[in-house]
């Protein structure tokens, strides 16, 4: 069994610039989560999607947006982009719906988002 | 506002000794609560959780302790070994409440040295 992958790895974007990140959820996992971490912080929730449709969001603005496909892989798409976006974005997947202490989530490495 | 805290940026403890990593919440909602361990270039890792029903919970070398009435958590690693050197985040969940997923604390570096 593959783990959670993302891709790619590191990458450089501009102010106002558009970017779109990468996740391979782990086979069979229907649920993928998207999670911001600064630098120095705690990951903070971006939104997950169960079953290709969005199923709650933190607080983050309508220029973070998702998708999910039914072969297990999921984007993050930011527009606009901010010096603020700099971070490292990371995705976990689980069977069920996260937030529930039932269905652990398991995480990719991360993708390291630097906005100039 | 920071509703899980961890005030410890970080700690340093030598091998064979206990770490203590601690962890405050603020939301009574939160009725499950984590402990991820995350190393450089790679994602978190779950590395043992608590039920708001129990007070205590272990695996192996690691006890994560829970104290509702002060909305405190800790978790010990008893013995210490220098591949625990990691960043530990706690994080807490209220189980399909309105948070919507988990909340993490911003993490303890833990360096253990030989």
């Amino acid at each position: 069994e593959t783990g959670v992958t993302q891709s790619p790895t590191h990458l450089i974007k501009t102010r106002g610039q558009q970017v779109t990140l990468r996740c391979s959820s782990q086979s069979g996992h229907n649920t993928v989560s998207w999670y911001q971490q600064a630098l120095g912080q705690g990951p903070q929730f971006i939104f997950q999607y169960y079953r290709e449709e969005e199923n709650g969001r933190g607080n983050f603005p309508p220029r973070f947006s998702g998708l999910q496909f039914p072969n297990y892989s999921s984007e993050l798409n930011v527009n606009a982009l901010e010096l603020d976006d700099s971070a490292l974005y990371l995705c976990a997947s689980s069977l069920g719906l996260a937030g529930f202490s039932y269905n652990e989530q398991f995480f990719g490495p991360g993708t390291r988002l630097t906005v100039l | 506002d920071q509703q899980v805290k961890q005030n410890s940026p970080s700690l340093s403890v030598q091998e064979g000794r206990i770490s203590i990593l601690n962890c405050d919440y603020t939301n009574s909602m939160f009725d499950y609560f984590l402990w991820y361990k995350k190393y450089p270039a790679e994602g978190p890792t779950f590395l043992i959780s608590i039920s708001s029903i129990k007070d205590k919970n272990e695996d192996g070398r690691f006890t994560v302790f829970l104290n509702k009435s002060a909305k405190h958590l800790s978790l010990h690693i008893v013995p210490s070994q220098p591949g625990d050197s990691a960043v530990y985040f706690c994080a807490a969940s209220d189980n399909g409440g309105s948070q919507g997923n988990l909340i993490f604390g911003k993490g303890t570096k833990l360096s253990v040295k030989p």
